[in-house]
């Protein structure tokens, strides 16, 4: 059984950068993409990004573009999102979630990973 | 305020027919694939429906997706208490630089 696991819960002061991992765990042959997605309390989903894990390559949101790198270890099957700058609105939970078909559908989810932004 | 519209709630009663709606336009819905997401409280969001129509393993044939030019709905059969929670409509939007966009999300109540 494949799955995603995300590294714990994360404190950041306000201009930090933080730093989530989310590992593939089992069979990888199947997992096209990885995106990061951004839940806000109480808030909907918001998307930040894809990455390729098989060549890095990626997209990112407009909205975060400056401020957030996405890249891929291959070697460890482990995908990393680091958002800088942190904000107060950037308190959220952030989840990786796969596609396991060669589109853009998000099939496979992380636990989420919680970041607090505070001084 | 995202490029795709959702109606912030919708309800109905156990062994309804519910149907969500996702408004875009020819840059998103109309030109691309929607899919679809449940949440429940307090858990990560599963996949529903992809590529408009297509149910991933496991979920169960009282959802289904349909699209018509640039709006997209999930429709829900035999509602049951244990549906109620969120739902999201996504997808891929052409426009600036390309990039995955979600609705606002739909509040789903089961009276």
């Amino acid at each position: 059984e494949v799955q995603l696991v995300q590294s714990g819960a994360e404190v950041r002061q306000p201009g930090a950068a933080v730093k989530i991992s989310c590992k593939v765990s089992g069979d990888t042959v199947n997992i096209h993409f990885i995106h990061w997605v951004q839940q806000a309390p109480g808030r909907g989903l918001e998307w930040l990004g894809v990455v390729d894990p098989t060549d890095g390559e990626a997209i990112y949101a407009d909205e975060f573009q400056g401020r957030l790198v996405i890249t891929a270890d291959t070697s460890s099957d482990t995908v990393y999102m680091e958002l800088s700058s942190l904000r107060s609105d950037d308190m959220a939970v952030y989840y990786c979630a796969a596609a396991q078909t060669r589109d853009y559908s998000m099939g496979l989810w992380g636990r989420g990973t919680t970041v607090t932004v505070s001084s | 305020q995202s490029v795709l519209t959702q109606p912030p709630s919708a309800s109905g009663t156990p062994g309804q027919t519910v149907t969500l709606s996702c408004f875009g336009g020819t840059s998103n819905i109309g030109n691309n694939f929607v899919y679809w997401y449940q949440q429940l409280p307090g858990t990560a969001p599963r996949l529903l429906i992809y590529l408009n129509t297509q149910r991933p393993s496991g979920v169960p044939d009282r959802f289904s997706g349909s699209n018509s030019g640039a709006s997209a709905s999930l429709a829900i059969s035999g509602l049951r208490s244990e549906d109620e929670g969120d739902y999201y409509c996504a997808v891929w939007d052409d426009s600036r630089t390309g990039r995955v966009v979600f609705g606002g999300g739909t509040k789903l109540t089961v009276l």
